[in-house]
């Protein structure tokens, strides 16, 4: 998988808008991007992922640059319950033996009253 | 998504037993992971359980250490053997969803070993 870079940690207001970069610039033409966040003690959560077009669900919404070397998650109204980890992962977007998730450091993202 | 229990959730064993971790996936899972998070760190991928064979281990683990089986299509089980101190983490089973390919994650169980 191809590596990402991401601020060890940010601060949001609640009720703010959340915007998490994510570095990618050796990112395959095959690779999607995801995220994912872990709250304190839980397993990770999907969030969204993205090939090159803007996403968007019930949780956040993905914005991936037209060269595709960097991405941002927006989460549009953050509340403490988004306090968490956040990991944004590059990975081809298959069932092949081999093509699991690999995690860096990611972003602990803090909801501040 | 795919719906991924863990069993026990934690734990607090002592030094030198071992412990069998299970993981129950809902039918959609395909591919099944063991991660492992240890205290303030990320995850690290243990292996890959194959259904019916032996593991794929990922570089710093062995099966002596941490044997891994996949029976069936929809559980697996980890077991860490001969447990440290050093084996205090979080340990994770992970599945991934045919269809979307995405990649889901239980409760984690949480081991302490004294």
């Amino acid at each position: 998988d191809a590596k990402t870079t991401q601020p060890p940690s940010m601060d949001c207001a609640e009720g703010r808008a959340a915007n998490l970069p994510c570095n990618h610039s050796t990112i395959s033409g095959n690779e999607y991007v995801y995220w994912y966040r872990q709250i304190h003690s839980q397993g990770p959560q999907y969030i969204i992922h993205g090939l090159k077009n803007n996403e968007t669900n019930e949780m956040a919404s993905l914005i991936i640059t037209e060269d595709r070397k960097s991405s941002t998650l927006i989460l549009p109204h953050a509340t403490l319950r988004d306090t968490a980890v956040y990991y944004c992962i590059v990975r081809v977007a298959s069932n092949n033996a081999g093509n699991m998730l690999t995690f860096g450091g990611g972003t602990r993202l803090m909801v501040k009253p | 998504s795919a719906v991924i229990s863990q069993k026990p959730s934690r734990d607090i064993c002592q030094r030198g037993t071992s412990l069998t971790i299970q993981c129950q996936v809902d039918s959609q899972v395909t591919m099944m992971f063991w991660y492992r998070q240890q205290p303030g760190q990320s995850l690290t991928l243990i292996a890959t359980a194959n259904q019916g064979s032996e593991a794929t281990y990922e570089s710093g683990f062995v099966i002596d250490k941490f044997p891994i089986s996949r029976p069936n299509l929809t559980f697996s089980t980890l077991t860490v053997s001969n447990m440290s101190p050093e084996d205090s983490s979080i340990y994770l089973c992970s599945g991934v969803r045919g269809g979307t390919e995405t990649q889901y994650f239980g409760p984690g169980t949480r081991l302490l070993v004294l």
